[in-house]
């Protein structure tokens, strides 16, 4: 079955002190991996797509890479605006698209 | 401006009636897609439609159907068989083959009272 786990479930830093979110992904043929930022009541905002391994992108502060078992969301000297949570999905050959839990980042000033 | 509109923002429906989500896109996106998210957790697949007249189930479709008459519509009907449907409705909307990119409206909340 097709599975998403992200780590950590919570994640604090000041604001400047880079890090990693992890997404691990089992998942029967990858059409591709989805980064996405959401704040509270309102719906996820698209950052980025990767479809294989070796695969990076970048925008502002935000770095996704891809092997084949998982993805990384760095964030690099992060902001009290980069707080929220932070979801990733991944879409399979039968196209449906399974995100995992998130990680909830709190950038403190 | 090109998107993808959830309405109603907030719904409160009765317990035993039906009620119906709306979800409409002019990206001229091929698949699209339900969700629900509770509160603290992630989003949890109700159901997805790669082409017209087409759609699957996803993980929780038990007490809801859909249709898709339409490429641009893609309405969600949350029925009374719906145990607990208090929660985050989300809908998503992806281009597929060549520029897989997925975008998603701004939720509708769903109150039973």
């Amino acid at each position: 079955e097709d599975q998403v786990t992200q780590s950590p479930e919570a994640l604090r830093l000041q604001e400047g002190e880079s890090s990693s979110l992890n997404c691990s992904y089992t998942v029967s043929g990858l059409r591709g991996l989805f980064w996405y930022r959401q704040d509270p009541g309102k719906g996820p905002e698209f950052l980025f797509t990767l479809y294989s391994a070796g695969e990076e992108k970048e925008k502002e502060r935000l770095k996704a890479t891809l092997t084949k078992k998982e993805s990384f969301l760095h964030i690099t000297a992060p902001k009290p605006e980069d707080s929220a949570t932070y979801l990733c999905a991944v879409q399979a050959r039968n196209n449906d698209m399974r995100f995992g839990a998130g990680t909830r980042l709190t950038v403190k000033p | 401006d090109g998107g993808i509109t959830q309405s109603p923002k907030y719904l409160f429906r009765k317990e035993g009636q039906n009620v119906t989500l709306s979800c409409e896109q002019n990206l001229n996106h091929d698949a699209m897609y339900w969700y629900r998210q509770d509160p603290g957790q992630g989003l949890r697949l109700i159901y997805y439609s790669q082409i017209v007249n087409d759609f699957q189930k996803g993980d929780i479709a038990e007490g809801y159907s859909v249709s898709r008459e339409k490429k641009e519509s893609f309405p969600l009907t949350v029925t009374s068989a719906q145990k607990n449907p208090t929660a985050f409705y989300l809908c998503a909307s992806i281009r597929d083959r060549l520029n897989t990119e997925a975008f998603f409206g701004q939720g509708t909340r769903l109150t039973v009272v």
